[in-house]
């Protein structure tokens, strides 16, 4: 099984201000991750796959990169909707996995 | 716009058996271009990919649950279900239904219900 590890488990940040999320995959997936948000008591939703490709309707300020085992996701301009849950999911092998997760909180 | 809802009891004896159907509308089931899923979450975690099906009956299951897991599918109902055979509080998650993409180095999941919260205890 492919373990995801993601970093920083949280990350304080500003309106308006950047962020940037990490995930790490133990072994090579290619470019086959996906990037979801989950805010409270909702169901997680797909914002990137192909590690880069917007879902539709995701806007231009989440944007994924990387291939292989380090990938990023970055946030140009956090809105005060992004606070939220992040995670990552390779589909490269089976069985899919998750990462833990990194809560972008509100500094 | 598709959508799919997830039912079934909220709560399961220990050492009883689970089960949960998702009922898909705005879309068929029967789809070549889409696998259907089962995801957990236990509370206060992360993310657990429990299986999938094709509308044809093909599954996946994550070894991890395979001994206990059956999904299966009625087309013509539109729906896919999950059991889960000899719960305990380790299985205590909300269970979301989830629609998945079909094809090899294809399989995101792009549409979820809403979740359900299954609590395994006495």
């Amino acid at each position: 099984e492919i373990v995801m590890t993601q970093s920083p488990a949280t990350l304080s940040v500003s309106p308006g201000e950047r962020a940037t999320l990490s995930c790490r995959a133990s072994q090579s997936v290619s470019s086959n991750l996906a990037w979801y948000q989950q805010k409270p008591g909702q169901a997680p939703r797909l914002l990137i796959y192909g590690a880069s490709i917007r879902a539709t309707g995701i806007p231009a300020r989440f944007s994924g990169s990387g291939s292989g085992t380090e990938f990023t996701l970055i946030i140009s301009s956090l809105q005060s909707e992004d606070f939220a849950i992040y995670y990552c999911q390779q589909y490269n092998n089976w069985p899919l996995t998750f990462g833990g997760g990194t809560k972008v909180e509100i500094k | 716009q598709l959508q799919l809802q997830e039912s079934g009891p909220g709560l399961v004896k220990p050492s009883e058996t689970l089960s949960l159907t998702c009922t898909v509308s705005g879309g068929s089931i029967s789809s070549i271009t889409y696998y259907w899923g089962w995801i957990r979450q236990p509370p206060g975690k992360g993310l657990e990919y429990i299986g999938s099906i094709y509308y044809r009956g093909n599954t996946y299951y994550n070894p991890s649950l395979e001994s206990r897991v059956t999904i299966s599918v009625d087309t013509s109902k539109n729906q896919f279900s999950l059991k889960l055979t000899s719960v305990t509080a380790a299985d205590t998650a909300v269970y979301y239904c989830a629609r998945q993409k079909s094809g090899s180095y294809r399989n995101w999941f792009d549409s979820w219900g809403q979740g359900t919260l299954v609590t395994v205890s006495s």
